[in-house]
């Protein structure tokens, strides 16, 4: 079975720093970009960035970009996502989720993580 | 970037109503759209890609069309399990960019 297992909900202050996880398995890890999106609360899904676990080959959404990392280890199937300094306005829940055939332009997302809620206190 | 209007934003049925909600893009995608589902409390799943391909497993009562800028998801005989928001996303040109979501709810 294919599926993004992400690392558990995180309670954060503003200022601190974070790295969430999403773990790969029942595929070639390598094969597929990885993307995060967020969610902030009652909100809609918005697109932050992705990565090729291949190579380490980035790419951000405007919106995010300079304000968070993105990230990969895939010697563990593993990509990444950090925060250098939370605000109160990263308030959400990030979800991971793979990429279609890239290469074909099937750019949609399947699997998705199971999510992981991060709570920044000011 | 590319914008996608959905509409209705929320749409209340019934148990075996047929439910139609659309995705406007602001410029021509071809047939790059894929459409989720969202239940609370869980992640998206993916329901239809490339406009009107219906993912793996995905019951045959939810189709999709559409082409260029206009495209539509249809629920025929809503099921309670049914009962979610549904979200559009052009899959044209990066940053992909998802619709406001359609929450179904029960009448």
């Amino acid at each position: 079975e294919v599926q993004l297992v992400q690392s558990g909900a995180e309670v954060k202050k503003s200022g601190e720093s974070l790295r969430i996880s999403c773990k790969g398995s029942g595929y070639s890890f390598t094969s597929y970009w990885i993307s995060w999106v967020r969610q902030m609360p009652g909100k809609g899904l918005e697109w932050m960035g992705k990565i090729d676990p291949s190579n380490s080959n980035i790419n951000y959404s405007p919106s995010f970009q300079g304000h968070v990392t993105i990230s990969t280890d895939k010697s563990i199937n593993t990509a990444y996502l950090q925060w250098s300094s939370l605000k109160a306005s990263d308030t959400a829940i990030y979800y991971c989720a793979r990429l279609g055939n890239y290469a074909l332009g099937h750019n949609w997302f399947d699997p998705w993580g199971q999510g992981t809620l991060v709570t920044v206190s000011s | 970037d590319i914008q996608m209007t959905q509409s209705p934003s929320s749409v209340s049925a019934s148990v075996g109503d047929r439910v139609t909600i659309t995705c406007r893009a602001s410029q021509g995608i071809s047939s790059w759209l894929a459409w989720y589902q969202q239940k609370p409390g869980k992640a998206p799943k993916l329901l239809i890609y490339a406009a009107s391909t219906l993912q793996s497993g995905v019951p045959s009562r939810f189709s999709g069309s559409g082409f260029g800028t206009d495209f539509t998801l249809t629920i025929s005989g809503l099921q309670p399990e049914d009962f979610a928001t549904y979200y559009c996303q052009q899959a044209d040109s990066f940053p992909v960019t998802f619709g406001g979501g359609t929450n179904v709810d029960i009448k």
